[in-house]
């Protein structure tokens, strides 16, 4: 069975901070992804980034950063420099293959951690 | 380039009605999934549709039904309403078995359901 720990429930940092949001997975398959997803107030999911279980490079999309490391099955995201527009519910998911079709199974979630940006 | 669209936005409904929710998938995109998010937690999945058929079902009852059409939008029946049914009700497209970005689904708004 597959599952998500999101830890921290609530993050609270100043403008210019840096903050990671931790995330830790389980899953017994070989082949996963993995992805990071950000829920503003007003509802909608934004998908950010998926990482594919082969490929452990680390990656940098401008102040985003996210750290992939199956020796501790984690799946950290950083923000450097964090603004008020960062502020939001970030949920870390989960998904295993389907069978040999290559296409998106579902989502397991975290419980999300939200984070505070304040001035 | 239109998102994930759903209707209605929001729904009151009283316990043991029925409600369907609507979904039209991101163009391109012919596999749609159902997530329930209850308040204060993560989106729990409900099913997937894709070629008009259920292709994956999460532990949820027989009271949550769903359909696709040839057009790949999508449609959510939930039977027999309950209390604990009240959720954010999301839909999620994502583009087939081609393509680099086959394994990413991008949801849509959300219809925010409250039974009473």
């Amino acid at each position: 069975a597959q599952k998500v720990t999101q830890a921290q429930t609530e993050i609270s940092v100043v403008e210019k901070e840096d903050v990671t949001l931790d995330c830790v997975y389980e899953t017994r398959d070989t082949t996963y992804y993995l992805f990071w997803y950000k829920q503003p107030p007003s509802g909608e999911l934004v998908f950010l980034i998926r990482r594919n279980s082969f490929d452990e490079q680390n990656e940098i999309s401008g102040r985003y950063s996210w750290n992939f490391q199956k020796s501790t099955s984690s799946f950290n995201f950083t923000i450097t420099a964090s603004q008020v527009v960062d502020s939001a519910v970030y949920f870390c998911a989960l998904s295993e293959a389907l069978g040999s079709a290559s296409t998106a199974s579902k989502l397991t979630f975290g419980t999300g951690t939200r984070l505070q940006v304040t001035l | 380039d239109a998102g994930v669209t759903q209707s209605p936005t929001h729904l009151i409904k009283t316990r043991g009605q029925q409600v369907t929710l609507r979904c039209s998938p991101k163009s391109g995109h012919d596999t749609v999934s159902w997530y329930q998010q209850a308040l204060g937690q993560g989106p729990q999945f409900i099913f997937q549709y894709y070629e008009e058929e259920e292709r994956q079902r999460g532990n949820f009852p027989d009271r949550f039904s769903g359909h696709q059409f040839p057009n790949y939008s999508s449609e959510l029946n939930v039977n027999a309403l309950l209390l604990g049914d009240s959720a954010l009700y999301l839909c999620a497209s994502s583009p087939g078995t081609s393509g680099t970005h086959s394994y990413e689904q991008y949801f849509g708004p959300g219809t925010r359901l409250t039974v009473t």
